[in-house]
């Protein structure tokens, strides 16, 4: 059974770097699938922040892509969010993601159960 | 950035009922089409991907259909485990974005 498991301060301090990692079990980091990061402000709905792949490959939203990297560490089998520069409009329930790619068919089926990290000082 | 529209926003619905939400895509994203479901407090969970298969465990009350930029989500007979949020989301474009969702409450 595949799980994710996110961890990291849930506390930032306004202009700080928020640092998230997602550790995952049941599969390997190294598989073909994709690894991604989603946030959810509190009562709206999913925004997708970035993605990447085991080779090192990494897509970012663009609304975010001056502020974001992700990288992994195969050797923990998990993977982190780097966002720098915050504000309160980035607080929000922070999830990590398997985005699972079958030819034609793509969709993100396993999830970590998200942290919530509050921007304030 | 490819904007998906749901519709209802939310919808009042009883244990039985036969429920349809549907999602709108602003420009053609083929069958790249996703339905999630969200309850309060959980991470979401993947219904059908490319906009009519079902995912692996998921009851088949639930069904997908659609093409381009008109898609639907169907639940043939409510259960009550069915009252939630559900999000459409596409990965045709770039970056993946979802629906804003629609509630699902108890009439």
């Amino acid at each position: 059974q595949v799980q994710l498991q996110e961890s990291g301060p849930g506390l930032v301090n306004p202009s700080g770097t928020l640092s998230l990692t997602c550790a995952v079990s049941g599969a390997s980091i190294s598989s073909n699938d994709w690894w991604i990061w989603v946030r959810q402000p509190p009562g709206k709905g999913l925004e997708w922040i970035g993605e990447m792949f085991h080779g090192g490959t990494t897509n970012y939203n663009p609304s975010l892509e001056s502020r974001v990297t992700i990288s992994v560490d195969k050797s923990k089998n998990h993977f982190s969010l780097k966002l720098a520069s915050v504000t309160a409009a980035d607080t929000a329930m922070y999830y990590c993601a398997r985005d699972f790619r079958d030819g034609y068919n793509t969709g993100f089926d396993y999830w970590g159960p998200g942290t919530l990290v509050t921007v304030s000082s | 950035d490819i904007q998906m529209t749901q519709s209802p926003s939310s919808v009042s619905a009883s244990v039985g009922d036969r429920v349809t939400i549907t999602c709108r895509a602003s420009q053609s994203i083929s069958t790249w089409l996703a339905w999630y479901q969200q309850k309060p407090g959980k991470a979401p969970k993947l219904l059908i991907y490319a906009a009519s298969t079902l995912q692996s465990g998921v009851p088949s009350r639930f069904s997908g259909s659609g093409s381009g930029t008109h898609f639907t989500l169907t639940i043939s007979s409510l259960q009550p485990e069915d009252f939630a949020t559900y999000y459409c989301q596409q990965s045709n474009g770039f970056p993946p974005t979802f629906g804003q969702g629609t509630r699902l409450e108890i009439k």
